[in-house]
């Protein structure tokens, strides 16, 4: 079975640090990997996905994924945080018999202190 | 191309009501999947409809049903509604494998009193 499971419910960062949210996922298929951001009261926004090509994924704002195999990690990162980036974000894994359902981690609250 | 929509935006019903959400796909995408999200269990999966068909469903009770329409709106249904169906609804549109983007919308914010 499918699962994510995101380390560290809240991370704090100061601006102009790295940012570095941690994914490790289950699957027992090669799986499909994304990144969601939300903000206050707003829906999920995509950032990056995995889909089996370049294992490096560059996102929007930024941000970049490596795809892991072997430590079966997606770990999303950002060389400099700025104010903006405060928000939740979301791992989620698919697979390709699994049609558009998405599993999600738990969640990162990212807070940047100025 | 207009985003998925999703309405109402919010919403206050009381125990025991049912309650029915609706969601428009991006044009063109078949699959509509839905989700909640609550603080304590975070974003999961409810169901998914792809051409008018549920192809996946998630670990909820009957009570939570949907439907898909031939233009592919969807709608779910929350029957005698309990407190802890409180949460914030959200739907998501592809075009139904699962390597495609989910587009979800904004949500609509149900409170159970």
């Amino acid at each position: 079975a499918q699962s994510v499971t995101q380390l560290g419910s809240h991370v704090s960062v100061s601006e102009g640090a790295l940012v570095l949210l941690r994914c490790n996922y289950s699957s027992s298929v090669p799986p499909y990997l994304f990144w969601y951001v939300q903000y206050p009261n707003q829906g999920l926004q995509l950032l990056l996905k995995y889909t089996s090509a370049a294992t490096l994924v560059k996102g929007i704002n930024g941000f970049e994924a490596e795809f892991k195999k072997s430590e079966t990690s997606f770990h999303l990162t950002k060389p400099s945080a700025h104010m903006s980036d405060a928000a939740e974000y979301f791992c989620a894994v698919s697979e390709d018999n699994q049609g558009g359902k998405l599993i999600f981690g738990q969640g990162t609250e990212l807070s940047v202190k100025p | 191309k207009a985003g998925v929509t999703q309405t109402p935006r919010y919403l206050i019903k009381t125990r025991g009501q049912q309650v029915t959400l609706s969601c428009s796909p991006i044009s063109g995408h078949r699959s509509v999947s839905w989700y909640q999200q609550t603080p304590g269990q975070g974003l999961q999966f409810l169901f998914e409809y792809f051409s008018e068909t549920q192809r996946n469903k998630g670990n909820f009770p009957g009570r939570f049903s949907g439907r898909q329409f031939s233009n592919s709106r969807s709608e779910m249904n929350v029957s005698t509604l309990e407190l802890g169906d409180s949460a914030l609804y959200l739907c998501a549109s592809s075009s139904g494998t699962g390597k495609e983007t989910q587009y979800f919308g904004p949500g609509t914010r149900l409170l159970v009193l």
